[in-house]
C-alpha cells in the first residue's frame, strides 16, 4: 500500500516556541492531507484539511493562526504550532487519501510535549 | 452528517479466547467502512474495509467484519486473539461524497490476558 512519512516522531519544545511537523506522501501524490489530534484515550480529532496550492480547511473551534498549514508540494504538508503552549501537548497524526479515495493512509504520529 | 458509535470502550478477553468489538453508524449518504489497529505511540494500521460486494470482510491478522446495512453496524471479530492484539480499535466511516475525510469512533481498547 502507499505510504505516509511523518517526522518528527517526537518532540519537546519549551513554551512560546515553534514547531513543525511534516507529512510526506512517499510513492503517491496527495492534493489534500488531513491533520488529526490525539489526546491520551481519545479518538482522533480532525483539526484541517489540507489543500495543494490553497488554503487550508480548518474545523470549527481549530485555530487557525495557532496551527499553520502549508500544503506545498503534492507530496508534502506542514503542520506549524505556533507558540505552543502546555496545553498544545498531544498527538498529531497526518493522512493522505488513496486513489479513487476510498481508503486513507495514516502517518507514524508527532508526539508533541510542551514544557 | 455522520456519527460512529463504539459501544465499548474496553474489552478485556483472554488469550485464545473469541472476541468481537461492536461499531454503529448514522449516515444521511452511502458511506465506506473501516476498522484501523493502533499500537502505542504509533499512527493508525488498516485491518479492513468495506467498500461493497459481500458482506462479510476478512482483513489482516485473522480479523474480519460483518457489514449489516439493516442494523447500520460493522462489528469486529476474532476466533482466537493473541496477546499481540493488544491495541486500540478504532471503526471509521467515509463518506461516498469522495473527500476522504474519515469520521472516526471513539475508540475501544482490546486488552488481551493470559
Amino acid at each position: 500500500g502507499a505510504v505516509v512519512s511523518q517526522h518528527p516522531s517526537w518532540v519537546i519544545c519549551k513554551s512560546g516556541t515553534s514547531v513543525k511537523i511534516e507529512c510526506r506522501s512517499l510513492d503517491f501524490q496527495a492534493t489534500t492531507m488531513f491533520w488529526y489530534r490525539q489526546f491520551p484515550k481519545q479518538s482522533l480529532m480532525l483539526m484541517a484539511t489540507s489543500n495543494e496550492g490553497s488554503k487550508a480547511t480548518y474545523e470549527q473551534g481549530v485555530e487557525k493562526d495557532k496551527f499553520l498549514i502549508n500544503h506545498a508540494s503534492l507530496t508534502l504538508s506542514t503542520l506549524t504550532v505556533t507558540s505552543a503552549h502546555p496545553e498544545d501537548s498531544s498527538f498529531y497524526i497526518c493522512s493522505a487519501p488513496g486513489q479513487g479515495r476510498t481508503e486513507a493512509f495514516f502517518g507514524q504520529g508527532t508526539r508533541l510535549t510542551v514544557v | 452528517a455522520q456519527s460512529v458509535t463504539q459501544l465499548d470502550s474496553q474489552v478485556p478477553v483472554f488469550e485464545e479466547a473469541p472476541v468481537e468489538l461492536r461499531c454503529n453508524y448514522s449516515s444521511s449518504v452511502s458511506v465506506y467502512l473501516f476498522w484501523y489497529v493502533q499500537y502505542p505511540n504509533q499512527g493508525l494500521q488498516l485491518l479492513l474495509k468495506y467498500l461493497s460486494g459481500s458482506t462479510l470482510v476478512k482483513g489482516i491478522n485473522g480479523f474480519e467484519a460483518e457489514f449489516n446495512k439493516s442494523q447500520t453496524s460493522f462489528h469486529l471479530r476474532k476466533p482466537s486473539v493473541h496477546i499481540s492484539d493488544t491495541a486500540e480499535y478504532f471503526c471509521a466511516v467515509l463518506p461516498r461524497s469522495n473527500t476522504g475525510k474519515l469520521i472516526f469512533g471513539q475508540g475501544t481498547t482490546l486488552q488481551v490476558k493470559p
